[in-house]
């Protein structure tokens, strides 16, 4: 597959518990995004990884969200004691460079549910 | 801040109709707008990208959108509406790399 993948698909879990969501980027990309879609917020930008520079994390909402790139290539978002209002599709994307008009490519999301 | 509206949350268009989709933005300098369309279930997919030239840029599926700086607006068009083109579109600016969307048009296609 050529495309930006994500795992799970869907996660459903309890409030207070913490989950981990996967990216996988596409081979070569060195610019890494999250976004979170949800009813309330539409879609909003969360954190963004470019090579070996620091993340811009000035859109993670609370200290319980983080993120790391490791070697480059997989991201994990974590979100910690997970609150109802947590219930979103977490959307990944990734572009070549991270140029401003470089298109982002977009995986098909995680949704996650917290009970 | 920058910003961008997308007046229209749902539009039902016929088969065969042709289609405009707005889309104003805020933003000081010269734009990087996209358009994306995200299907039931499906991630983002883009459409099409403006960033410098010719105002009138194509997108794929037959779709184009004009940059308009005098009203600050970048509509998508579609001359001829298919079924398969029920979806969700994002109007959106780039700033400092980052994405902004708008809220999103959903697009519903009667036959």
């Amino acid at each position: 597959g050529a495309g930006v993948s994500q795992s799970p698909s869907n996660k459903v879990t309890e409030k207070g518990k913490d989950v981990e969501l996967r990216c996988d980027p596409i081979s070569g990309h060195t610019a890494l995004y999250w976004y979170r879609q949800s009813l309330g917020q539409g879609l909003e930008f969360l954190i963004y990884f470019q090579g070996n520079s620091a993340p811009d994390k000035s859109g993670l909402p609370s200290d319980r969200f983080s993120a790391e790139r490791t070697g480059g290539s997989v991201s994990t978002l974590t979100i910690q004691r997970t609150q109802q209002e947590d219930s979103a599709v977490y959307l990944c994307a990734s572009s070549l460079v991270g140029q401003s008009q470089e298109t982002q490519y977009f995986g098909p999301g995680t949704r996650l549910l917290v009970l | 801040a920058q910003s961008v509206t997308q007046p229209d949350i749902h539009i039902t268009v016929s088969e065969g109709a042709s289609l405009e989709l707005r889309c104003n933005y805020s933003y000081g300098a010269t734009p990087y707008l996209f358009w994306y369309v995200q299907s039931p279930g499906q991630g983002l997919q883009l459409l099409l990208k403006y960033f410098s030239g010719d105002t009138l840029v194509q997108g794929i599926k037959g779709f184009e959108a004009e940059f308009k700086r005098s009203q600050s607006s970048f509509n998508l068009r579609k001359p001829s509406v298919h079924w398969s083109d029920a979806a969700e579109y994002f109007c959106a600016v780039v700033n400092t790399d980052k994405l902004i969307f708008g809220t999103g048009t959903r697009l519903q296609v009667f036959p």
